[in-house]
């Protein structure tokens, strides 16, 4: 079945500094991707919705300077946590559909993100 | 935004003993599914039930749409110690996959 990898699982950064999380399709293209955040004990929240070769499209409170979201290719997409603080700390997953006909949208692991 | 509301929030139950757990949502929808998540994991894809259909089964999973109440529940018959986990109702409004989840259920069942 399809599958979509996400890396790191686990990323600890420091106040200030950037980090990137990848998004991957490893056996399906993916022209759209989305991006989801999860506070503990809480539901996911959307945070963008990543298209290939054009800009992302962001919900509505969700900084587009501060989560910088790449999708290059048609199985790659990127999310970057610029200038990261600790209330940025979170569960963050993204999701990519086959575009098969059984609608079925596949997720990643997810990447915990602990800003110190 | 969050679409969702689930109830109840918390379910604690014995082996053996069904589950089940209410969605409501806010819009017309494409479609609607469900999700389990174990915790500081990622999401298992549960059932996918579309707008024109009221009622699926897969396995021990029973869940039915009633779009005029908006509003959905997902059964668990017999359940075991390992369906302990969140459940999630998340709808699709767009048809593209644009999921919008509901506040959740976390689900224990106690041997």
């Amino acid at each position: 079945g399809a599958v979509v990898s996400q890396h790191p699982s686990r990323v600890i950064c420091k106040s200030g500094t950037s980090v990137k999380i990848e998004c991957r399709s490893l056996d399906f293209q993916a022209t759209t991707m989305f991006w989801y955040r999860q506070f503990p004990k809480q539901s996911l929240m959307l945070m963008a919705t990543s298209n290939e070769g054009s800009k992302a499209t962001y919900e509505q409170g969700v900084e587009k300077d501060k989560f910088l979201i790449n999708h290059a290719s048609l199985t790659l997409s990127t999310l970057t946590v610029t200038s990261a603080h600790p209330e940025d700390s979170s569960f963050y997953i993204c999701s990519a559909s086959d575009g098969g006909s059984g609608n079925t949208i596949y997720f990643g692991e997810g990447s915990w993100l602990t800003v110190v | 935004s969050q679409q969702g509301e689930e109830d109840p929030q918390a379910l604690s139950i014995q082996e053996g003993e069904n589950a089940t757990m209410n969605c409501s949502y806010k819009t017309s929808i494409n479609n609607l599914q469900w999700y389990r998540q174990n915790s500081g994991r990622g999401l298992v894809h549960l059932i996918l039930i579309r707008s024109n259909e009221r009622e699926k089964h897969s396995g021990r999973l029973r869940v039915t749409l009633d779009t005029s109440k908006k509003s959905s529940s997902l059964l668990i018959t017999a359940s075991r110690a390992a369906d302990t986990a969140s459940y999630f109702c998340a709808t699709d409004d767009t048809g593209f996959q644009k999921l919008v989840f509901g506040t959740g259920t976390r689900l224990l069942v106690s041997p």
